[in-house]
């Protein structure tokens, strides 16, 4: 079936520094979402791409879609403590229907 | 805009009895609404679509009879989790359907603990 790789699993980082992570497959899919998940909550969509090579900005954060459309990265800049969260990356296939797919998630801890 | 409202955000229930836990959309109408379960530390794991005015699709493994979805408005569906044991405690959250975006949009969960 199709699956996505996330990664890294966990990230554990100073405040300021800049953040990246990556979703990849081997399948090839019609829109990439960002979700970040704090602690207790359901997520929150962040980012929403729909395009091949896709470049969309969302305050210090910034994904792409990347031009195989199997893969998209998650890019944060300038951390503060309030980005600690689980953020999942979600990939959607059209199969007829709609499906969504999401990655197993990057843990990111930021040490103020 | 795309607001989810699930309820209730915490329960506690004795094992055997059966709980409901509701998603709203709250400004927009949903015709499909996604459940899932999620385990500490874990993604999240689709446990059905729900379509509203037709039954449920269960990913494989998912009792239907163990959980009851029901969709009966384009705003509201509702899961419920009927005699339920302690391995049944988990985070389950909702989310919508956008049907022009085809983006789901999340509620907040519902930590169920059974006793």
């Amino acid at each position: 079936g199709q699956q996505l790789n996330q990664s890294p699993q966990s990230m554990f980082i100073q405040e300021g520094e800049d953040v990246s992570m990556n979703c990849t497959s081997s399948s090839i899919f019609n829109t990439w979402l960002w979700y970040k998940q704090d602690p207790g909550e359901g997520p929150v969509l962040l980012i929403a791409l729909y395009k091949a090579g896709e470049l969309t900005s969302n305050g210090r954060l910034t994904a792409q879609f990347g031009i195989t459309r199997k893969d998209s990265f998650l890019n944060i800049s300038a951390s503060i403590p309030s980005d600690v969260g689980i953020y999942f990356c979600a990939g959607q296939l059209n199969t007829g229907g709609f499906k969504t797919i999401f990655g197993a998630g990057t843990r990111l801890f930021v040490k103020a | 805009g795309a607001v989810v409202s699930q309820h209730p955000s915490r329960v506690i229930c004795k094992s055997g009895t059966s709980v409901k836990i509701e998603c709203r959309s709250l400004d927009f109408q949903a015709t499909t609404m996604f459940w899932y379960r999620q385990f500490p530390k874990k993604s999240l794991m689709l446990m059905a679509t729900s379509n509203e005015g037709s039954k449920a699709t269960y990913e494989q493994g998912v009792e239907k009879d163990k959980f009851l979805i029901n969709h009966a408005s384009l705003t509201l569906s509702t899961l419920t989790v009927t005699s339920a044991h302690p391995e049944d405690s988990s985070f389950y959250i909702c989310s919508a359907d956008i049907l022009a975006k085809n983006i789901q949009y999340f509620g907040a969960g519902t930590r169920l603990s059974v006793l």
